[in-house]
Formats: structure tokens, C-alpha cells, sequence
């Protein structure tokens, strides 16, 4: 099972709101990865969590907030984003660091 | 940094024939290549990967072969088939890089009946 979950599927909020993605995966990966990605343009990356720390973070503003509560579970809390942010956030997954990686199906987030 | 190209931006085939893919990338410390297959509306689906002790690798319909001297490595799809129509991303992942992937700019692949 190389599955990676990912909710919302969708979701709308203003500038001013506070929300929070959330990814799940029980396949005991120890490496997780937030990526942003624009239409028609490949994921980039944002955040690396590995073993439940943060060991990359791609010079993200601080309106995202990573979050990795266990070694199943990713969050990213959002606040006061911008209209520019709309776009596919993806999480994904690996055994290791150097590993494969496997991504979830996405939240489609729309700043108004 | 690693810097990946990927050509063609966009790739018409008819039903039945072969599709091919190119990447090269900068970063000699560079030795994992994925490709990654995103169909509309979905996330991107791992369909077959590389490392830099093989030359070539194949699974039923795809291959993908790497050349460490140039620097490139291809996709082959044989026997295409309309499902095969997505957009389609080769990477590049150095030893010292803690899982970073660089992606290239993706290929847009339709096949036609």
C-alpha cells in the first residue's frame, strides 16, 4: 500500500482566515514533504520533515506553518495568505530521506 | 544547485506508437531520476525510476535509460494507448540533498485514438 491522504480536496478562504491542511500515510515512511505546485507547472518544494523534525524549509513565508505531531501525520496551517497561494498543495512520503516518494492526491486551495 | 531540463514541452502520438521523453540534468552528485505521471485534477503518480548504478530499467510498456555521462536520461512509452495521456515530470535527487527532488518542466503527452 503506497497510499498518502490528503484533506480537504478542496478548499476556499479569505485573507484573513486560519486553516489547516492535513496528510496521513501508514506505511511507517519517516521522511514527509509539503510541495506547492501552480497550474502547469511542476511541485515545488517547501518543507521537509524528517523523523518528525523540520530539516529543509525552502525559505517558505511564515503564513505557512508546517507541523509534523507524529510520524503518520502532517499539517500545514495557513494564515493570512494571499491571493498568489492559490494552488495544489501536495504531501508526500518516503522510507528514508534519499528515498522514492510518493504524493498524495492534493488540496486545491483558492485565497480570495 | 541541480537544474533539470525536459523536452518535449508537449507530445501528440497516435494510438499504438512509441512516445520518448528527454531530461538532462546539471548536478553530478545527482543519482535518483523518478518519473512522475499527473493525470488532470489528481497528484502525481510515481510510474518508474532510476538510479545511477543501472543503465536501463523496464515495466511492461515503460522504460527509462540513463546515460551518467551526458547527463540524461529518457522515458520510453511503447504501445500507447489514450490512457497514457497526462503530463509527465522526470526529477533528479543528489546524494547530499536531505530529499530533494528538482523537477523538470513536464511534458504534456496526448495520444490519440
Amino acid at each position: 500500500d503506497t497510499e498518502v491522504t490528503q484533506t480537504p480536496k478542496h478548499l476556499v478562504m479569505g485573507m484573513t482566515n486560519k486553516k489547516s491542511l492535513k496528510c496521513e500515510q501508514h506505511m511507517g515512511h519517516r521522511a514527509m514533504y509539503w510541495y506547492k505546485q501552480k497550474a502547469k507547472k511542476p511541485p515545488e518544494l517547501m518543507f521537509v520533515y524528517s523523523y518528525e523534525k523540520l530539516s529543509i524549509n525552502e525559505s517558505v513565508p511564515s503564513r505557512f506553518s508546517p507541523e509534523c505531531p507524529n510520524s503518520s501525520l502532517l499539517n500545514l496551517h495557513l494564515h493570512a495568505l494571499q491571493p498568489e497561494d492559490s494552488a495544489l498543495y501536495l504531501c508526500a512520503s518516503s522510507p528514508g530521506n534519499q528515498e522514492t516518494q510518493y504524493f498524495g492526491p492534493g488540496t486545491r486551495l483558492l485565497v480570495l | 544547485g541541480e537544474n533539470v531540463e525536459q523536452h518535449p514541452s508537449t507530445l501528440s502520438v497516435q494510438e499504438g506508437d512509441s512516445a520518448v521523453i528527454k531530461c538532462t540534468y546539471s548536478d553530478s552528485a545527482s543519482n535518483y531520476f523518478p518519473w512522475y505521471k499527473q493525470e488532470l485534477g489528481k497528484g502525481p503518480q510515481l510510474i518508474i525510476d532510476i538510479r545511477s548504478n543501472v543503465g536501463e530499467k523496464k515495466d511492461q510498456r515503460i522504460a527509462v535509460t540513463l546515460n551518467k555521462t551526458a547527463k540524461h536520461f529518457s522515458l520510453h512509452i511503447t504501445e500507447t494507448q489514450p490512457e497514457d495521456s497526462a503530463v509527465y515530470f522526470c526529477a533528479a535527487m543528489a546524494t547530499d540533498s536531505w530529499g530533494k527532488l528538482q523537477f523538470g518542466a513536464g511534458t504534456q503527452v496526448v495520444v490519440t485514438p
